[in-house]
């Protein structure tokens, strides 16, 4: 299977920061990276499709970039209500795999 | 705009069956562009696909999980279901489904999700 790893597992940033997020594919898989972020006590919401398609709704401080096997999740200006986990999704082939998660703490 | 909802047992002893009832509403099941997937998540850990079920019944499991999944699905009421035999405390987990869509040439990102049912194996 596809292992997608994530780094770092956890950051603590600041209010207005930019943080970058990096998952990392065993193998290439062109541009079928997902993003999503998590929120205490709720389920995953989509933020980035396709590795760097912003999905509906979605603030636009949120970017991706990246295809083959490294791949970049962008937090421009981050909020304090971004304080969350992130996990990034391969559907290039079965199974589909995630990321171990990234945890953002806001100071 | 389509809305998923997860229901079933909290709570389910060890080496028996779980069972879950995914529930679609604002859409419909029967649309060809989509598979409905369950993934779950153990307390404080990351997600793992379960696997994904066509309108038609076609499934595709994570072999990883081996066979003891089941995943099916009833489009007279608008929702799939999944079933885990031969349950342990490793299978404690808040359970998810969600609607993937079929992209071309391949699978698409899970979107939306159902909030999400804690089941806890225990005796």
């Amino acid at each position: 299977e596809i292992v997608l790893t994530q780094s770092p597992d956890f950051q603590s940033v600041t209010p207005k920061e930019k943080v970058t997020i990096t998952c990392r594919a065993s193998e290439r898989i062109g541009n079928t990276l997902h993003w999503y972020q998590q929120k205490p006590g709720q389920s995953p919401k989509l933020l980035i499709k396709y590795a760097s398609q912003s999905f509906s709704g979605v603030p636009s401080r949120f970017s991706g970039s990246g295809s083959g096997t490294d791949f970049t999740l962008t937090i421009n200006s981050l909020e304090a209500e971004d304080a969350a986990t992130y996990y990034c999704h391969q559907s290039s082939r079965l199974p589909f795999t995630f990321g171990q998660g990234t945890k953002l703490e806001i100071k | 705009q389509l809305q998923v909802q997860e229901s079933g047992p909290g709570l389910v002893k060890p080496s028996e069956t779980l069972s879950l009832t995914c529930s679609a509403s604002g859409g419909s099941i029967s649309s060809s562009n989509y598979y409905w997937a369950w993934i779950r998540q153990p307390p404080g850990k990351g997600l793992e696909w379960i696997g994904s079920i066509y309108y038609s019944g076609s499934t595709y499991y994570n072999p990883s999980l081996k066979s003891r999944f089941t995943i099916s699905v009833d489009t007279s009421k608008n929702q799939f279901s999944m079933k885990l035999s031969s349950v342990t405390a490793a299978d404690t987990a808040v359970y998810y489904c969600a609607r993937q869509l079929i992209a071309v040439g391949g699978y698409g990102w899970f979107d939306p999700w159902g909030q999400g049912t804690l089941v806890t194996v225990s005796s």
